[in-house]
C-alpha cells in the first residue's frame, strides 16, 4: 500500500526558492508516475507538473519558467523546486500518483499523503 | 487551456436525496474526466476516472456519466459523510480542474 509524505519549509519570503520533497513508502517510486498539485486557500486545485521514475517531466505552461521536478530512485523520493515565489504561491502542496498507460501516463491522481502547507510572506 | 465549469457552485441537500453535479468542458475531451471529493483537512479523494469508472473502494452510490463536453457526477442517496467540495478534472491534455461544487448536508 503506497503512501506519500510531503516535506519542506512551511514559510518562505517573496523571491525565495521553494523546495519540497515527496517520499514514497510501502512501495517503489517505479510503481507509478507522479505529479504535484496545489490548492491555494479558499480556491480550487491546480496541477503543477509530472515526473516519472526515469526523470521524464511535463510542466504546467503557467509555471514552466519557474518549476523544476526531479526524481531520486535511490532514496525513493521525488522533488519540486519553484523559484521566485510570491504570495500567489501560498497553498497546500500535494504529491500524488498517477497510473501509466500503454503509451505514456494517465493524468488522474490518487492523493496518498496529507499535503504540506506553504506560506509566502514577508 | 481547456476550461472546466461546474454547476452549481453550492448545493444543500438532505440525507437520502439524489444529488447531481454538472461539469462542462470548453472543448471536447472524450471521456478523459475525473471527479474528486475534498473534505476540510483531508487530501482530495479520487472518486471516478474516465468519466464513469468508479475508483476501487468508492461507494456505489457515486456514479459518473457523460462524454464530449458535458459530464455529471451523481450521488444516488446522499449520506452524512458526503459533505465537502467536489471537483471535476479533464486530462485530455494539461490537466485542469473545475472551480468546485460545495455540498452541504441540510
Amino acid at each position: 500500500h503506497v503512501q506519500l509524505q510531503e516535506s519542506g519549509p512551511g514559510l518562505l519570503k517573496p523571491s525565495e526558492t521553494l523546495s519540497l520533497t515527496c517520499t514514497v513508502s510501502g512501495g517503489s517510486i517505479s510503481d507509478y508516475d507522479w505529479s504535484w498539485i496545489r490548492q491555494p486557500p479558499g480556491k480550487g486545485l491546480e496541477w503543477l507538473g509530472y515526473i516519472s521514475d526515469s526523470g521524464s517531466t511535463n510542466y504546467s505552461p503557467s509555471l514552466r519558467s519557474r518549476l523544476t521536478l526531479s526524481a531520486d530512485t535511490s532514496r525513493n523520493q521525488f522533488s519540486l523546486t519553484l523559484s521566485s515565489v510570491t504570495a500567489a504561491d501560498t497553498a497546500i502542496y500535494y504529491c500524488a500518483s498517477q497510473p501509466r498507460s500503454l503509451t505514456g501516463t494517465f493524468y488522474y491522481f490518487t492523493f496518498r499523503g496529507q499535503g504540506t502547507q506553504v506560506t509566502v510572506s514577508s | 487551456d481547456i476550461q472546466m465549469t461546474q454547476s452549481p457552485s453550492t448545493l444543500s441537500a438532505s440525507v437520502g436525496d439524489r444529488v447531481e453535479i454538472t461539469c462542462r468542458a470548453s472543448q471536447t475531451i472524450s471521456k478523459w474526466l475525473a471527479w474528486y471529493q475534498v473534505q476540510p483537512g483531508n487530501a482530495p479523494k479520487l472518486l471516478i476516472y474516465k468519466a464513469s469508472t468508479l475508483e476501487s473502494g468508492v461507494p456505489s452510490r457515486f456514479s459518473g456519466s457523460g462524454s464530449g463536453t458535458e459530464f455529471t457526477l451523481t450521488i444516488s442517496s446522499l449520506q452524512p459523510d458526503d459533505f465537502g467540495t467536489y471537483f471535476c478534472q479533464q486530462y485530455l491534455n494539461y490537466p485542469t480542474f473545475g472551480q468546485g461544487t460545495k455540498v452541504e448536508i441540510k
